[in-house]
């Protein structure tokens, strides 16, 4: 049964970068099985995609915030990143991470979401 | 890419059944059977209902089920009891290694 914790800073600065990390346990990230995906909810809305990584490292993203997304995997860690520049208020939201099926495009399972505001 | 079109809320008496559509076009709903559901209660993380149309995850109730007509999707529940009460999210493949969300529903068990 996979588990996953996402962690970083709860408070950013607009302007400034976000950085979270998602660790992964009970599975490997290097798995084929898998993408490994970012998905967030602003307070009160909706979830949205925002991109997904596989353990090679090949990334998708939301084209809506390619311009400011990375991703990246440390198989020895079992980890994956997420980082999201110039961020606004606008981008403050509960952020998750999750597994994504490859064949079936689906999130089986999600971490608990983790609140990043951004303000100064 | 558009957010999957859902609406805003739902309701049903216990016993009941209710139907959630999720709209999309020929370049998401429409062209893969890659349609999930999922069910968030207030402070959770989303729980995944469906996947793949009409599949349900070993634990969750036959009580659910889901269907795809063209460019719509449906989660419908049977049965409403009051734990189904929830905001459900559909999702949808949309090619090229993309995701995409519905705006949600919250679903009111009276």
């Amino acid at each position: 049964q996979l588990q996953l914790q996402e962690s970083g800073p709860g408070l950013v600065k607009p302007s400034e970068t976000l950085s979270l990390t998602c660790t992964v346990s009970g599975g490997s990230i290097s798995s084929s099985t898998y993408f490994w995906g970012w998905i967030r909810q602003p307070p009160g809305k909706g979830l949205e995609w925002i991109g997904s990584i596989y353990f090679s490292g090949t990334s998708y993203y939301n084209p809506s915030l390619k311009s400011r997304v990375g991703t990246s995997v440390d198989t020895s860690k079992n980890q994956f990143s997420l980082k999201l520049s110039s961020v606004t208020a606008a981008d403050t939201a509960v952020y998750y991470c999750a597994p994504l099926i490859r064949v079936s495009k689906y999130f089986h399972q999600w971490g608990q979401g983790t609140l990043v505001t951004v303000s100064s | 890419q558009s957010a999957l079109t859902q609406p805003p809320s739902a309701s049903g008496s216990p016993g009941q059944s209710v139907t959630i559509s999720c709209t999309g076009t020929s370049s998401d709903v429409g062209g893969y059977d890659f349609v999930s559901w999922y069910q968030q209660h207030p402070g959770k993380a989303p729980k995944l209902m469906i996947y793949e149309v009409n599949k349900r995850p070993s634990g969750v109730p036959d009580r659910f089920s889901g269907s795809k007509s063209g460019n719509t999707a449906s989660l419908t529940v049977s049965g409403l009891q009051a734990e189904d009460e929830a905001d459900y999210y559909c999702s949808s493949y949309a090619g090229s290694n993309n995701l995409v969300f519905g705006g949600g529903t919250k679903l009111t068990v009276l």
